[in-house]
């Protein structure tokens, strides 16, 4: 296993445009989870997925923002009509389990102009 | 409400001890992990705290009071390669947190 992949690595999009973004888990992993990192800040978190069900969604999160994880394995992050306030490095991590280490992708950067 | 206090920025020598300190104010958590990335790479994990005391992987402890709702990560022998940002992260209801973290300079 290669770890945890995602796809795209770069995004440049224009303003009012929908993207999609996918994850590819560690295979035997449970759990997945959806975060969004700017420049100096933590990791934020989005929403985490335990197998298919999502099992929670941050409340700052736009509408505009959505999950899947279909079959339990990849999962996909689409946004909706992008803002420029989207622009950030979106990152994916999976984990066997809940507490303990959890591994993650190198991050898809979005750039929103 | 949950969040994660720590240092925004902490400078060391090479070949010395540093502490980076972690303070959080959360309810139902559990558990305290530490992770490192370094600039353009993504979180790598260091550790983990699920109880009381202090744990030692190589050059790097990490310790956990939860009746103080404190933990710290201790790097030994510092080493250039170590410069990078440290992040301490909370568990609650299976969810992870990440406080803002703390870039550690090491001066050679």
């Amino acid at each position: 296993d290669t770890g945890v992949s995602q796809d795209p690595r770069h995004k440049i999009t224009k303003r009012g445009q929908n993207v999609t973004f996918r994850c590819d888990p560690i295979s035997e992993h449970n759990r997945l989870y959806w975060y969004r990192q700017t420049l100096g800040q933590g990791p934020e978190f989005l929403t985490y997925f335990q197998n298919e069900a999502q099992l929670e969604k941050s409340r700052l999160l736009s509408d505009r923002f959505s999950a899947e994880r279909p079959k339990g394995s990849f999962s996909t992050l689409e946004i909706q009509r992008t803002e420029q306030g989207d622009s950030a490095m979106y990152l994916c991590a999976s984990s066997l389990g809940g507490a303990g280490e959890a591994f993650f992708g190198q991050g898809t950067r979005l750039t929103v102009v | 409400g949950q969040s994660l206090e720590q240092p925004s920025e902490v400078t060391a020598v090479e070949g010395a001890i540093v502490q980076i300190n972690c303070t959080y104010q959360t309810s139902g958590f559990y558990g305290l992990s530490w992770y490192q990335q370094h600039d353009g790479g993504a979180p790598t994990f260091l550790s983990y705290n699920a109880l009381d005391g202090l744990e030692e992987t190589g050059r790097f402890s990490s310790f956990l009071s939860r009746s103080d709702s404190y933990g710290y990560l201790l790097l030994q022998e510092l080493q250039m390669k170590d410069s990078a940002s440290y992040f301490c992260a909370g568990y609650r209801d299976d969810k992870i947190i990440f406080g803002k973290g703390t870039r550690l300079h090491i001066l050679p």
